[in-house]
């Protein structure tokens, strides 16, 4: 049981670039959602989904795409990198419904240029 | 708004002083309230959560935190820290976002050295 898994575990881009983040859970969940991590701000939440073939935005969703086509997979996409999307990536799963507790992926540092 | 507040950024400690880091939150309801621990390099680890009941409430790692609803805290305590616990710990309040989707707002971490 592998848990979250996220991958790649550090990337550079140029300013413009293009690329997409993989996360994948083994647990079955329901739920799962990307977070970025700045210093000095925690934990802000990008983009979640409920189920497959549902996701919705939340609080900084500008700049990021999501899809969710299986229950395994929630992949997202920068689809033009600026200086401003330098962070660390978290993606997290949960059961959902009345269940609360996160688990988190081991993250992704990325650098924009 | 729902928010949370971790008023100290950076603390220090000795190894085997006692710890306690603060967490204030804003939330209308009856709050679902988490400690998570993020050593370095690491994802995040759910170290204890308060939803309902006894206030006081146990964690992994021999932690424990304490919900006072008039002081709308959640603080996290240790009795003797080792220098394994040295991490950035962050505070989350649970809130219902639309869709049903169970969203933390956390706040801005502390982070914990340990001096030997």
């Amino acid at each position: 049981n592998a848990g979250v898994t996220q991958t790649p575990k550090f990337q550079v881009l140029k300013t413009g670039q293009s690329m997409t983040l993989q996360c994948a859970q083994d647990m079955n969940h329901e739920y799962m959602s990307w977070y970025r991590q700045d210093p000095g701000m925690g934990l802000r939440l990008i983009h979640y989904s409920v189920g497959a073939g549902i996701t919705d935005q939340g609080e900084v969703p500008n700049g990021y795409n999501v899809s969710r086509s299986t229950t395994e997979d929630f992949p997202l996409r920068l689809l033009s990198a600026a200086p401003s999307q330098t962070s660390v990536y978290f993606c997290a799963s949960t059961h959902g419904g009345r269940s609360w507790e996160q688990y988190f992926g081991p993250g992704t540092r990325l650098t924009v240029t | 708004a729902q928010s949370v507040t971790q008023p100290d950024i950076h603390i220090t400690v000795s190894e085997g002083a006692s710890l306690e880091l603060r967490c204030n939150y804003s939330y209308g309801a009856t709050p679902y309230l988490f400690w998570y621990v993020q050593s370095p390099g690491q994802g995040l680890q759910l170290l204890l959560k308060y939803f309902s009941g006894d206030t006081l409430v146990q964690g992994i790692k021999g932690f424990e935190a304490e919900f006072k609803r008039s002081q709308s805290s959640f603080n996290l305590r240790k009795p003797s820290v080792h220098w394994s616990d040295a991490a950035e710990y962050f505070c989350a309040v649970g809130v219902m976002f639309s869709g049903g989707y169970n969203k933390l707002i956390f706040g801005a971490g502390t982070r914990l050295a340990v001096h030997p």
